[in-house]
């Protein structure tokens, strides 16, 4: 069975600082695409990063950077030059890629709060 | 343009009642979802449709009917309603597996359901 742990319920970082919010995950699929999410206050859900299994490279967008380990199941986003308005609930997800299978499964979040 | 929209934002209703959220996107996808967001903040997936067809249904109880009358529109229509339904519904859409770069999916802003 699928499945994405967050362990951190809550995070604080001081603006200007990076912070790293931890993601493992447990897959038998042979090939999934790692994603996290942000969800503001207002509520909506904003696409950040993604990252496939087969990709060498780890993803990259803006201030924000997926650290990819595979052998260790773990897909950390990193956030650099933190700023106020990254307070927000993140989500890490994982989606497999099989017919029957083809759902986004989320983590329990983690909550942000970034200091000034 | 929205790309996902979803109404209504706000829904406030009596136990017993039954309601319908309806969600439409413009995006060309093939695949549109429901998502339950409850008070930890946590996102399960409910349904999920692909080109019209019911591909996954997520033990959710039978009050609770998804209809898809065409692949830009997917609705939730729930009968009897519980307090225990009070959560935020989400709509998401995304490409079909294996079409796209990154497989994301785009949530809609969500729909606050409060069953008094």
């Amino acid at each position: 069975a699928q499945k994405i742990t967050q362990t951190q319920p809550g995070m604080f970082v001081q603006e200007k600082e990076a912070v790293t919010l931890d993601c493992t995950y447990d897959t038998s699929d042979p090939s999934y695409g790692l994603f996290w999410y942000k969800q503001p206050s207002s509520g909506e859900m904003i696409f950040l990063i993604y990252q496939g299994s087969y990709d060498q490279q780890n993803a990259t967008e803006g201030r924000y950077s997926l650290n990819f380990q595979k052998a260790r199941k773990s897909a950390n986003l990193v956030i650099s030059a933190s700023q106020l308005g990254d307070s927000a609930m993140y989500f890490c997800a994982m989606r497999g890629i099989s017919y029957n299978t083809d759902k986004l499964i989320f983590g329990t979040g983690t909550r942000l709060q970034v200091f000034p | 343009d929205t790309a996902v929209s979803q109404t209504p934002k706000y829904l406030v209703t009596q136990m017993g009642n039954d309601k319908s959220i309806k969600c439409e996107q413009n995006l060309g996808h093939d695949t549109m979802y429901w998502y339950k967001q409850d008070s930890k903040k946590f996102l399960k997936i409910m349904f999920s449709y692909n080109n019209k067809e019911l591909i996954i249904n997520e033990t959710v109880p039978n009050r609770f009917s998804p209809k898809s009358p065409d692949k830009a529109h997917l609705n939730l229509h729930i009968n009897s309603l519980e307090l225990g339904d009070s959560a935020v519904y989400f709509c998401a859409s995304s490409p079909s597996f294996g079409t796209g770069d990154s497989y994301g999916y785009t949530f809609g802003s969500g729909t606050r359901l409060t069953v008094v």
